[in-house]
């Protein structure tokens, strides 16, 4: 059961664009939604997160938004940098199970000089 | 402050041997969390540790086992190994446990286990 889905693998935009990465979710008991960045040979980063309480939250590029009765939510990069190319993964979380976060599948975002 | 360290970085084992990888947590951070990697299966919730004890386990079979020592650090344990676990696996740690804002999950540079 993939309780959170990223229907994109791969997503190229152009540097100065904005950039839109989706993720739709099955399980309304998730609190919170977070995006990790992940480039190659390395672990996933963090980057952003948002309670389940409100339908944006925003820092710097980066602002991620949560509409709850679509259960989606997406993460709006502007502008794109070429640096911000990497797989990006939408994951979900409930206060009650710890650490144990649900990803999903990732997108890979390249970003185009 | 250094990151989340894995040892070793990459593994080559045969079908039916064992292995043992390691992790160091971030000083301080208390709960270290383990995930595997495959393609096209984002990263799957094997078990977490907190305080030498294991809160969470995901679905995956009793071959997949761990442990905490009283320093944090963690190990993660395959037996009878099959070609199926080929894989990355990451090591997480967090302060107090918990993926919201206020404790998130810092990420190792993983093991890469190859499976022959």
């Amino acid at each position: 059961d993939q309780q959170v889905k990223q229907n994109s693998p791969s997503l190229s935009v152009q540097e100065g664009r904005i950039s839109i990465l989706n993720c739709d979710y099955t399980n309304s008991m998730f609190d919170y939604f977070l995006w990790y960045k992940k480039y190659p040979a390395e672990g996933p980063t963090f980057l952003i997160s948002i309670s389940s309480i409100k339908d944006k939250n925003e820092d710097g590029r980066f602002t991620v938004f949560l509409n709850k009765s679509a259960k989606h939510l997406s993460l709006h990069i502007v502008p794109s940098q070429p640096g911000d190319s990497a797989v990006y993964f939408c994951a979900a979380h409930r206060e009650t199970s710890g650490s144990r976060l649900t990803f999903g599948e990732g997108t890979q975002l390249t970003v185009n000089p | 402050k250094a990151g989340v360290t894995q040892t070793p970085r990459y593994l080559i084992k045969t079908r039916g041997q064992q292995v043992t990888l390691s992790c160091s947590p971030i000083s301080g951070h208390r709960s270290v969390s383990w995930y595997q990697q495959t393609p096209g299966q984002g990263l799957q919730f094997l078990f977490e540790y907190f305080s030498e004890t294991q809160r969470n386990k995901g679905n995956f079979p009793g071959r997949f086992s761990g442990r905490q020592f009283s320093n944090s650090r963690s190990e993660m344990n395959v037996s009878t190994l099959e070609l199926g676990d080929s894989a990355l696996y990451l090591c997480a740690s967090s302060r107090t446990g918990g993926g919201s804002y206020n404790s998130p999950l810092h990420f190792g540079n993983g093991t890469r286990l190859t499976v022959t």
